[in-house]
């Protein structure tokens, strides 16, 4: 079965990184677009972008931070997100998610979600 | 301020009907067959109920249906269970390469 799995949780500090995986499992991982999405607490959902599986091309939502890489590594079926400089206001669930066909207009499966909390 | 405007709440008893609209412009929801509804509830990821526009994916209620007109999209859940109570949000693809969201509405069955 299609199965998405999440990196744990993570307690940055103002300015560092963090690298978010999305493990991928059940399906053909180049044939099917993932989407970054994200949901600040007590808010509403996010979509970040998204990244063509199969050419490695990456499409950040308007007006999203400059902050934000998408990658992958398709010899493990996994997918990244980047942020750079990170700010408090990015605390939040991120999410990886994959739709019900290729394109990446909706979000069938979705991992369990990854908290990160930036707090000095 | 979210690109799609949604009801903040709506309610409804057990065993009613309720529609809640999501409307955009011309560029997403009226441009698009792309629409799509999640549920969420507290502390879990969502979950798709409607996809492009009508299409519910397998396993979900056919209590759930899509539909729109013009800008304007809606879903509407018949037969309302205790269970439904949770937040809906709606999105939409839209010119070019994007995919925006609606703010989400609290569905409280009363």
């Amino acid at each position: 079965q299609v199965q998405l799995v999440q990196s744990g949780s993570e307690l940055k500090k103002p300015g560092a990184s963090v690298k978010v995986s999305c493990k991928t499992s059940g399906y053909t991982f180049t044939s099917y677009a993932i989407n970054w999405l994200r949901q600040a607490p007590g808010q509403g959902l996010e979509w970040l972008g998204w990244i063509n599986t199969n050419t490695g091309n990456p499409t950040y939502a308007q007006g999203s931070t400059g902050r934000l890489v998408f990658s992958l590594d398709t010899s493990v079926s996994t997918a990244y997100l980047q942020i750079s400089s990170l700010e408090a206001e990015d605390t939040a669930v991120y999410y990886c998610t994959r739709g019900v066909s290729e394109n990446y207009y909706n979000s069938y499966y979705w991992g369990q979600g990854t908290l990160v909390t930036v707090s000095s | 301020q979210s690109a799609l405007t949604q009801p903040a709440s709506v309610s409804g008893s057990p065993g009613q009907s309720i529609t809640i609209s999501c409307t955009g412009t011309s560029s997403d929801v009226g441009g698009y067959n792309y629409v799509s509804w999640y549920q969420q509830h507290p502390g879990k990821a969502p979950k798709l109920m409607i996809y492009d526009v009508s299409n519910r994916p397998s396993g979900v209620s056919n209590r759930f249906s899509g539909s729109k007109s013009g800008n304007t999209a809606s879903l509407t859940i018949s037969g309302l269970q205790a269970e439904d109570e949770a937040d809906y949000y709606c999105t939409s693809y839209r010119h070019i390469n994007t995919v925006v969201f609606g703010g989400g509405t609290k569905l409280t069955v009363l």
